[in-house]
C-alpha cells in the first residue's frame, strides 16, 4: 500500500519567511510524528499526534514552530519567520501504535528545507 | 549520559564479513526496541524489532539483554548494499508511543 508522503520534497526560502510542510500518513495509522535531522546529526523529535488526544509538543524548539493535524490524517508543520538554523530535513512518520500495540514508525522521504 | 548510546564507527569491512553493532540504553523501564537503517540522504527504514528472546531475519540477528540494558545487531555475510547507518531505537520509559533514537553506527562494506 501507499507509504507516508511528504511535500514539498525540497523547499528553499528566505530568512524571515513562513513555510508550511505537509505530511500524509499511512492510511489507518493513528499516530503521526514530526522530526528534523540536520546534516550529519541524529533525529530530533519535534511533535507527535495520537488520535484525538492533545499533541505532545515537547520537542518544538521555539514558538515559531507549530503543527496541526486535521481530521486525524494529514498534518502540516508550520515554521514562522524562518532562521538559517532551521535548515534541515524535516521527516514525518506514522505508526499504528494505538490500535495494535505495535510501535514501529514508518517514515516519509522528508522535506529538505534550506533557509538562505 | 545519553539515553541511547552507540559507537559511531565508521566500521569498514570487506564483503562477506560478519559485523556486530552494540547499543546501550539508560532507562531500564523502556519496553520496545528496534533497529533502523538509514541510507545517505534518505529516511530511516525499519530493519527489525528486537524481542527479548532474540530474533533473526535472514543474515540479521538482534539480541536484547534487559539486565545489562544492551542491544546488539549482527550482520553475517555482509553485502555492499548493507552500507548504511544503523540506528538503535528504544521506546521512552512509560510511553511506548515515543521513540528515543541513537545517533547511529556507520557501516561501509567494501568490495
Amino acid at each position: 500500500g501507499a507509504g507516508v508522503s511528504q511535500s514539498p520534497s525540497n523547499k528553499v526560502t528566505e530568512k524571515g519567511k513562513d513555510v508550511e510542510l505537509r505530511c500524509d500518513p499511512i492510511s489507518g495509522h493513528t499516530a503521526l510524528y514530526w522530526y528534523r535531522q540536520s546534516l550529519g546529526q541524529g533525529l530530533e523529535f519535534l511533535i507527535y499526534f495520537q488520535g484525538n488526544s492533545a499533541p505532545d509538543k515537547s520537542g518544538l524548539p521555539s514558538d515559531r514552530f507549530s503543527a496541526e493535524r486535521t481530521g486525524g490524517s494529514v498534518s502540516t508543520l508550520t515554521i514562522q519567520r524562518t532562521q538559517q538554523e532551521d535548515s534541515a530535513v524535516y521527516l514525518c512518520a506514522s505508526s499504528l501504535a494505538w490500535t495494535s500495540g505495535s510501535y514501529e514508525q514508518y517514515f516519509g522521504p522528508g522535506t529538505r528545507l534550506t533557509v538562505t | 549520559r545519553k539515553e541511547v548510546e552507540q559507537d559511531p564507527g565508521p566500521f569498514n569491512v570487506p564483503e562477506g564479513a560478519t559485523v556486530a553493532f552494540n547499543c546501550t540504553y539508560s532507562n531500564s523501564a523502556s519496553q520496545s526496541f528496534f533497529w533502523y537503517r538509514q541510507d545517505c540522504r534518505k529516511e530511516p527504514k525499519l530493519l527489525m524489532s528486537v524481542y527479548s528472546s532474540g530474533n533473526e531475519d535472514g543474515r540479521f540477528t538482534a539480541q536484547l539483554n534487559r539486565a545489562s540494558q544492551y542491544i546488539s545487531l549482527l550482520i553475517r555475510d555482509s553485502k555492499l548494499s548493507d552500507s548504511a547507518t544503523y540506528l538503535c531505537v528504544v521506546t521512552e520509559a512509560g510511553n511506548n508511543r515515543k521513540l528515543i533514537w541513537g545517533l547511529g553506527t556507520s557501516l561501509a562494506v567494501n568490495p
